[in-house]
C-alpha cells in the first residue's frame, strides 16, 4: 500500500507569506495527525482529525495555522503569515484506528524554514 | 503535563558495539510507552512499544522495558549495525485517543 504521502518536501518562503502544506494519508485511514518538529526541540502534536472532524486541536500555536480535511481524505495546513519562529519540520501521520490501538505511520515530513 | 526526557545525541559507535539510549518519563496513570525511528530522509517508523508496567518491546534486535518504578524505557541492543545509524525517539500516550508526546530524539552513528 501507499505510504502517507507530504507536499512538498521542502519550502522557503520570507515572513509575512503564505504557505500550505498538503498530506495524503493511507487510503482508509480515519485518523489524520499533524505534527511539528522545530530545531533540537520535541516533536510536538498539532492537532488530529477523525475523518473530517477536528477532534483534538490543543496543539495548535496560534491563529495563523489552519488545517483542513475536505472530505474525509487529504489534509492541509496553511500558515499565514508565517514567522520565522514558525520554521521546522511538519509531520504528517495516519492510523486506522486510535493511537496506541495501531500504529502511527509518518510521511517523510516537510522542511519549512521562514526567512 | 506529561513530557519525556531522553539522553543528548549524537551518540557515536562502532559496528558491533551496545547501545543504551535512556528515556524517562512524567505522567498521570499507566500510558503505553514507544520507540520510533527515522532513518535519513525517512518518516517515523515504530521500532517497538510496550503497554503497561515490565512489559518488554522488541523488534529489528532492539528491546525495552517499561519500568514503571524508575519510570523509563530505554533502549538497548547488543550488537549495533552500521544501518542502525538514524535518530531515535522515544514517546508516550496516556491512552487510546490521546496523542503522542514525543522526546528531543538522539541521533545515533554507527561507524564501520
Amino acid at each position: 500500500e501507499a505510504g502517507v504521502t507530504q507536499f512538498p518536501s521542502h519550502s522557503v518562503i520570507e515572513k509575512g507569506q503564505t504557505v500550505t502544506l498538503r498530506c495524503d494519508p493511507i487510503s482508509g485511514h480515519d485518523n489524520l495527525y499533524w505534527y511539528r518538529r522545530v530545531m533540537g526541540k520535541e516533536i510536538k502534536f498539532l492537532l488530529h482529525f477523525v475523518k473530517e472532524s477536528k477532534q483534538d486541536e490543543s496543539g495548535m500555536p496560534n491563529n495563523r495555522f489552519l488545517a483542513e480535511r475536505t472530505g474525509g481524505t487529504y489534509s492541509t495546513l496553511k500558515v499565514q503569515p508565517a514567522e520565522l519562529e514558525d520554521s521546522g519540520v511538519y509531520f504528517c501521520a495516519s492510523s486506522q484506528d486510535l493511537v496506541g490501538n495501531s500504529p502511527l505511520h509518518f510521511g517523510n515530513g516537510t522542511r519549512l524554514t521562514v526567512t | 503535563g506529561d513530557s519525556v526526557t531522553q539522553m543528548e545525541g549524537p551518540v557515536t559507535l562502532s559496528e558491533e558495539a551496545c547501545l543504551t539510549i535512556n528515556c524517562t518519563y512524567t505522567a498521570t496513570g499507566y500510558p503505553s510507552l514507544f520507540w520510533y525511528v527515522q532513518y535519513p530522509g525517512e518518516g517515523l517508523q515504530l521500532l517497538l512499544k510496550a503497554t503497561k508496567a515490565d512489559d518488554k518491546g522488541s523488534n529489528k534486535g532492539f528491546e525495552a522495558t517499561y519500568r514503571k518504578e524508575t519510570t523509563s524505557f530505554h533502549l538497548e541492543k547488543g550488537s549495533v549495525q552500521v544501518s542502525d545509524s538514524a535518530v531515535y525517539f522515544c514517546a508516550l500516550s496516556r491512552g487510546s485517543g490521546y496523542a503522542l508526546n514525543f522526546g528531543k530524539g538522539t541521533s545515533l552513528l554507527v561507524t564501520p
